[in-house]
């Protein structure tokens, strides 16, 4: 079985462009994390999409954005890059959802990098 | 509030135990994780422990619970040069909270 796939594995965007991040999950997965990582504040949660709804949302502005498709893939949207920004993004799958219920699975990460 | 603290660095000497602990603090968390990542990837999931367990055995790994204290351990048998990576522990929240994680160093 495939893992989580995310796509591209790096990116280099310039202040006040806008990026997209795709993830495709497990298949059979049905819940999609996403992770924000950075040496200063480690990993930090951003949303959660289950049956292409947002469940959960973490403490980012409205900048950071994502939706989640009917086959489950989900992208990320990042508008108005700031320096800041630049980190490794992580997607996370897990089976049913729930974080209590079934472990999150990560997939290598898109390193998004803002000169 | 939500966090999880973990010991920053571990050194040992291939062949050797390591012991990597990590204290939580969402008592209500139903599952206590360990993930490992290697340099350039993601996080790898290696092992989980139900919050009613005390104990839990994966091969090399061994995960310890102690509810009372909030303290989680996870112990590698037999270090190898292969297992130097950053270990994150993670409680469960509103979403996973995670550790800042501990380089291990495994020296030959």
């Amino acid at each position: 079985k495939a893992g989580v796939t995310q796509t591209p594995r790096y990116l280099i965007k310039t202040r006040g462009q806008q990026v997209t991040l795709s993830c495709s999950p497990i298949s059979g997965h049905r819940s999609v994390s996403w992770y924000q990582q950075t040496p200063g504040q480690g990993l930090q949660f951003l949303f959660e999409y289950f049956s292409e709804t947002q469940r959960n949302k973490g403490n980012f502005p409205g900048r950071f954005s994502g939706r989640q498709f009917s086959n489950s893939r989900s992208e990320m949207n990042v508008s108005t890059l700031e320096l800041g920004d630049s980190a490794l993004y992580l997607c996370a799958s897990s089976s049913i959802g729930g974080l209590g219920d079934s472990p999150l699975h990560f997939g290598n990460g898109t390193r998004l990098t803002v000169t | 509030g939500e966090d999880v603290e973990q010991s920053l660095f571990l050194s040992v000497r291939e062949g050797d135990s390591s012991v990597i602990n990590c204290t939580y603090t969402d008592s209500s968390s139903t599952y206590l994780y360990w993930y490992k990542q290697e340099p350039g990837a993601g996080l790898q999931l290696l092992t989980y422990i139900f919050s009613n367990m005390d104990m839990k055995q994966d091969q090399r790994l061994t995960v310890l619970l102690n509810k009372k204290d909030k303290h989680l351990s996870l112990r590698i048998a037999d270090t190898q040069t292969g297992d130097s990576a950053i270990y994150f522990c993670a409680e469960v929240g509103t979403a996973l909270i995670f550790g800042k994680g501990t380089t291990l160093s495994v020296s030959s």
